[in-house]
């Protein structure tokens, strides 16, 4: 299947930070990506949808001034904590919609983000 | 907002033996897909089985098969000879074309040796 990559595996900063969070598409351009957040014991909660080109679409509740996203490019979204809090603690994961496969989505493996 | 329901938060299961994970969804649409995905202790989602909502038969994926009704939005997810490495977080999914997931709260398995 379709590989998509996330970078960090692992982040830690400190409280009042920004911290960048890339989600990639390794073998397809994906014109939308997904952005999902996974609290422990917990599911996963879409946050947003990234499409290339154009903003982001934030999901109820979810703060678009705090999670900056952009989709620059068609193998590329990224996440942006900004002022991060140690309530932002959490694992992040993305996925990627591959146009050339009926729209198939992979997900990346997404990052640990801790603030201290 | 689709809905999925997963009402086992824990289950367990010999190895060797069967176990069956349950799954219900609410939606208005009648095009749409079901997935199962494993999550083990990596986070990293892996997909086990997916159904389309137009067909009727059953999916199967080696020791995995679903058993979809349609009209009772149920979808459960039935593993034969469980093996160890099939303990892990289930998630239940549902999806439209092109959309996003919607995800139940899964269901925790363990796998008794």
């Amino acid at each position: 299947g379709a590989v998509v990559s996330q970078h960090p595996s692992r982040v830690i900063c400190k409280s009042g930070t920004s911290v960048k969070i890339e989600c990639r598409s390794l073998d397809f351009q994906a014109t939308t990506m997904f952005w999902y957040r996974q609290f422990p014991k917990q599911s996963l909660m879409l946050m947003a949808t990234s499409n290339e080109g154009s903003k982001a679409t934030y999901e109820q509740g979810v703060e678009k001034d705090k999670f900056l996203i952009n989709h620059a490019s068609l193998t590329l979204s990224t996440l942006t904590v900004t002022s991060a809090h140690p309530e932002d603690s959490s694992f992040y994961i993305c996925s990627a919609r591959d146009p050339g496969h009926s729209y198939e989505q992979y997900f990346g493996p997404g990052t640990r983000l801790t603030v201290t | 907002a689709q809905t999925v329901t997963q009402s086992q938060p824990e289950m367990s299961v010999q190895e060797a033996e069967t176990v069956t994970l349950s799954c219900t969804y609410d939606t208005s649409e009648s095009d749409y897909y079901l997935f199962w995905y494993k999550q083990p202790p990596s986070r990293q989602m892996i997909l086990v089985i997916r159904q389309e909502a137009y067909k009727q038969q059953n999916a199967t994926e080696n020791r995995f098969s679903v058993n979809f009704q349609k009209a009772a939005k149920s979808f459960s997810l039935k593993i034969s000879d469980s093996q160890l490495g099939d303990a892990a977080m289930y998630f239940c999914a549902y999806r439209r074309t092109g959309n996003q997931f919607y995800f139940g709260t899964g269901t925790s398995l363990t796998v008794i040796p």
